[in-house]
């Protein structure tokens, strides 16, 4: 069985541009997470989908958004990049948006702002 | 707000020895999910152990086990016969009734020595 799986597995971009990251969930799961790792900052919740609709949202600004796929793969956009948007991106899918479902991550996406 | 705290920023183990890494929540939730996590430094997340918090009987995984205190609002990750493979920052979470999402404690970073 395939795990998570995230592309690209490190983007590079400058200040004021636009990031698209992808995140394809293991068979089956139908919730899809993203997580912010930042250095010092540990893993900060992003946005959570499931079956297409946006559930939750961390406290970011809006110009961090998604979406979610009819197959239930999942986007996140970052518009307007900042520098302290560096960060490792980490997607997680679950069997279900239910709190006993454990989360399955991929390996990230590694975003460097220069 | 719900909140994880790790009080360890690193810990060190020898090879063969028991360690054991600590994580204190704080929420007024009565139904919620404990997890520990490990990260590798090839930074993919792997659930290590689960605990449901309506359960008394402390969860195990082979080497792993908890020591869920539900009044104290501990939940201790124990690490029994460490091996070298074992060394990762390791990620006390939590997931509260009505959210899938996780809230992560900074991390505990473990290294294992011969």
């Amino acid at each position: 069985e395939a795990g998570v799986t995230q592309s690209p597995t490190h983007l590079i971009k400058t200040r004021g541009q636009q990031a698209t990251l992808r995140c394809s969930p293991i068979s089956g799961h139908t919730s899809v997470y993203w997580y912010q790792q930042a250095l010092g900052l540990g893993l900060q919740f992003l946005l959570w989908y499931d079956e297409g609709e946006e559930r939750n949202r961390g406290n970011f600004p809006p110009r961090f958004s998604g979406r979610q796929f009819p197959n239930y793969s999942s986007e996140l956009n970052v518009n307007a990049l900042e520098l302290e948007d560096s960060a490792l991106y980490l997607c997680a899918s679950s069997l279900s948006g239910t709190s006993w479902q454990p989360q399955h991550f991929g390996d990230g996406t590694r975003l460097s702002i220069l | 707000a719900q909140t994880v705290t790790q009080s360890q920023p690193e810990m060190s183990v020898q090879e063969a020895e028991t360690v054991t890494l600590s994580c204190t929540y704080d929420t007024s939730e009565s139904d919620y999910y404990l997890f520990w996590y490990k990260q590798p430094p090839s930074r993919q997340m792997i659930l290590v152990i689960r605990q449901e918090a309506y359960k008394q009987q402390n969860a195990t995984e082979n080497r792993f086990s908890v020591n869920f205190q539900k009044a104290a609002k501990s939940f201790s990750l124990k690490i029994s016969d460490s091996q070298l493979g074992d060394a990762a920052m390791y990620f006390c979470a939590c997931s509260f009734s009505g959210y899938s999402t996780l809230t992560f404690g900074k991390g505990t970073m473990l290294l294992v020595s011969p």
